[in-house]
């Protein structure tokens, strides 16, 4: 099974938005409403930012939207913040198989 | 609030077994509801799904290193465990536990992760 595929970096300004891309197959992010996405900051666990496509946990600020189109899903960050800086992965679930992506590292300007 | 905690050596040896432990406080281990999974980040590199067991023992693993991992789970203590065989040096990664959701799939609560080093 090979990693979900996402833009090696994305940036932007404060007050901008960023939208990162995670493209898998009909198997994994095409074919179930699991997508999900964490953000890392450097020498910290990834933390959970989105839940099935576009559900957001407790506590995560309404600026992270998630969506899915095919086999494609993406994160908007809005309204870009200084602290919004880290690296951003997808996941999928793939039957009974767990899928992350390549990670995207975001930049604000 | 629930907490997972790494365990374990944090060097090991080529072509020896890799063994950690995740402690779980603030929540049973036996929840009907939830998955338990190990995930692990070479340096500087992305994340890798390891494996992911229930607390009845059912086990999924990851296809590519399904031949070397054996998860196991002890309710008694609360714990789960991870073992990865005949270890190389792109075994060296931090190794996170992490509770899973049985609906959603996602990773709510993560350990700290902890770093194991192969080399002799």
């Amino acid at each position: 099974q090979s990693a979900l595929t996402q833009p090696p970096s994305a940036s932007g300004s404060p007050g901008q938005s960023v939208t990162i891309s995670c493209t898998g197959t009909s198997s994994d992010v095409g074919g179930y409403n699991y997508v999900s996405w964490y953000q890392q900051h450097p020498g910290k666990a990834p933390k959970l930012m989105i839940y099935e496509v576009n559900k957001r946990p407790s506590g995560v600020p309404d600026r992270f939207s998630g969506s899915k189109s095919g086999n494609t899903a993406s994160l908007t960050v809005s309204g870009l913040q200084a602290e919004d800086e880290a690296d951003y992965y997808c996941s999928s679930y793939a039957g009974h198989n767990n899928l992350f992506g390549t990670g995207t590292k975001v930049t604000v300007l | 609030q629930l907490q997972l905690q790494e365990s374990g050596p944090g060097l090991v040896k080529p072509s020896e077994t890799l063994s950690l432990s995740c402690t779980v406080s603030g929540g049973s281990i036996s929840s009907s509801t939830y998955y338990w999974g190990w995930i692990r980040q070479p340096p500087g590199k992305g994340l890798e799904w390891i494996g992911t067991i229930y607390y009845t023992g059912t086990t999924y693993y990851n296809p590519s290193l399904k031949s070397r991992v054996t998860m196991s789970v002890d309710t008694s203590k609360n714990q789960f465990s991870l073992k990865v065989s005949s270890v190389t040096a792109a075994d060296t990664a931090v190794y996170y536990c992490a509770r899973q959701g049985l609906y959603n799939y996602d990773y709510d609560y993560w350990g700290q992760g902890t770093l194991v080093t192969v080399s002799s």
